[in-house]
Formats: structure tokens, C-alpha cells, sequence
């Protein structure tokens, strides 16, 4: 049975760096069809993609995000990680790790869903 | 960007009842970019449907999905008390970023 299984630190003030760690039990990263994604939610809000990678280490991330943003991954150690600088309260959220699963073919595409999370790390940014 | 759009924002229902959950797309999304997901607090969401109308491994087939183009459903033919939660729709396609809807909140009623 596949599993992840995060951790990272919860409380941080602002402008810190946020390191979130995600590790893959059960599944290895080999494989084109698999994406390794992290997810926030902030406090009573919705799903939020900050974006992913996949096992070559090419990764893709929200524009949102885009200029403090990076995800790697350890392929030896069967980890992904999220880091996210100059982090101000409106970090605040849950922050999720999650496997996607893609097919794709020249003139086809599937998306097969989110179909593991991480147990969610509960991340607070404040003075 | 394809802005997911959720309807209603909470629907209040009794067990036993039916669910029809919305959600509409700013612009066309393939059938096989569609998926849904249920989401409890405490907890992390579960993968209910993807391909619009493929259910993942374990969902009772009282949850069922369809739709096309920018219109997608989600229905629960008969609610049971464990159904009661936030339900997310979610684009997924060959060009980032993904996106999910604003979620719609199924309470008892």
C-alpha cells in the first residue's frame, strides 16, 4: 500500500523559509506517468495547487508562487520537497503532499487523479 | 487559467436524500481532465471520481459523475452520515496549472 508521510516545521515567522519534506512509502518515483504534488489549504478556504514534480525533477509550479517556489525531489531517499521563501501570514494554511497519476500518449491524456495525500502538516506564519 | 466553479456553496439535505453537485468550467476541459474529491476536516481529501465519470478503487457506486465541456456533476444517489463533507472538483491537463473549484459543503439538514 502506498503511503506519504510529511513533516517540516509548523511555525514560522515571517520572511522564513519554509521546508516541507514528503516521503514515498510502497511506490518508487520511476515511472513518466507519476506527478508528486503539494497542495495548501488555507484556514476556511479551498484547495490550492502550489505546484509538482515528477521523477526526472522537472517540476511545474503555480504563478502564483512562482518566484519563491521550488520543488525537488530525492531519488535515493525516495523524497520529494517543497521549499516556499519569504513566507508572510497569508501562508498560513494545511499543507498537503499527494501523488498524481497521469496517461499520455501523442493525441491522449488522462488524469487519474490525486489518488494518495500525505496526513497534511498544519503550517502557521507569525511574529 | 481554467477557473473551476462550484454550485451551490452548501447544500443541506437529510440522509437518505440525493446530492447534485455542480461544477462549471471558465473554458472547455476534457472529460479525461475531470476529477473529484471529498474532503472531511482533520483529514486529507479522498479521490472520488476521476475522468469525469470513473470511480476510484474503493467508492461505493453511489457516487457517480458526468458532465462535458464546461459542465460537470457529481451526484450522491442516497446520502449515508459518513457522505457529509466538502466535495472539490478538480481540472488536471497536459499544460499547467491545475486548478480546483471553490468547493461545495454538503451539511445535514
Amino acid at each position: 500500500q502506498v503511503q506519504l508521510q510529511q513533516w517540516g516545521a509548523g511555525l514560522l515567522k515571517p520572511s522564513e523559509t519554509l521546508s516541507l519534506t514528503c516521503a514515498v512509502y510502497g511506490a518508487t518515483f520511476s515511472g513518466y506517468e507519476w506527478r508528486w504534488i503539494w497542495i495548501r489549504q488555507p484556514p476556511g478556504k479551498g484547495l490550492e495547487w502550489i505546484g509538482e514534480t515528477n521523477h526526472r525533477g522537472s517540476s511545474n509550479y503555480n504563478p502564483s508562487f512562482k518566484t519563491r517556489v521550488s520543488i525537488s525531489i530525492d531519488t535515493s531517499k525516495n523524497q520529494f520537497s517543497l521549499q516556499l521563501r519569504s513566507m508572510t501570514a497569508a501562508d498560513t494554511a494545511v499543507y498537503y503532499c499527494a501523488r498524481g497519476r497521469v496517461g499520455e500518449a501523442t493525441f491522449w491524456w488522462h488524469f487519474y487523479g490525486l489518488d494518495v495525500w500525505g496526513q497534511g502538516t498544519t503550517v502557521t506564519v507569525s511574529s | 487559467e481554467i477557473v473551476l466553479t462550484q454550485s451551490p456553496g452548501t447544500l443541506s439535505l437529510s440522509p437518505g436524500e440525493r446530492a447534485t453537485l455542480s461544477c462549471r468550467a471558465s473554458q472547455s476541459v476534457t472529460k479525461n481532465c475531470l476529477a473529484w474529491y471529498q474532503h472531511k476536516p482533520g483529514q486529507a481529501p479522498r479521490l472520488l471520481i476521476h475522468g469525469t465519470s470513473s470511480r476510484a478503487t474503493g467508492i461505493p457506486d453511489r457516487f457517480s459523475g458526468s458532465g462535458s465541456g464546461t459542465d460537470f456533476t457529481l451526484t450522491i444517489s442516497r446520502l449515508e452520515p459518513e457522505d457529509f463533507a466538502v466535495y472539490y472538483c478538480q481540472q488536471y491537463g497536459r499544460s499547467p496549472p491545475t486548478t480546483f473549484g471553490g468547493g461545495t459543503k454538503v451539511e445535514i439538514k
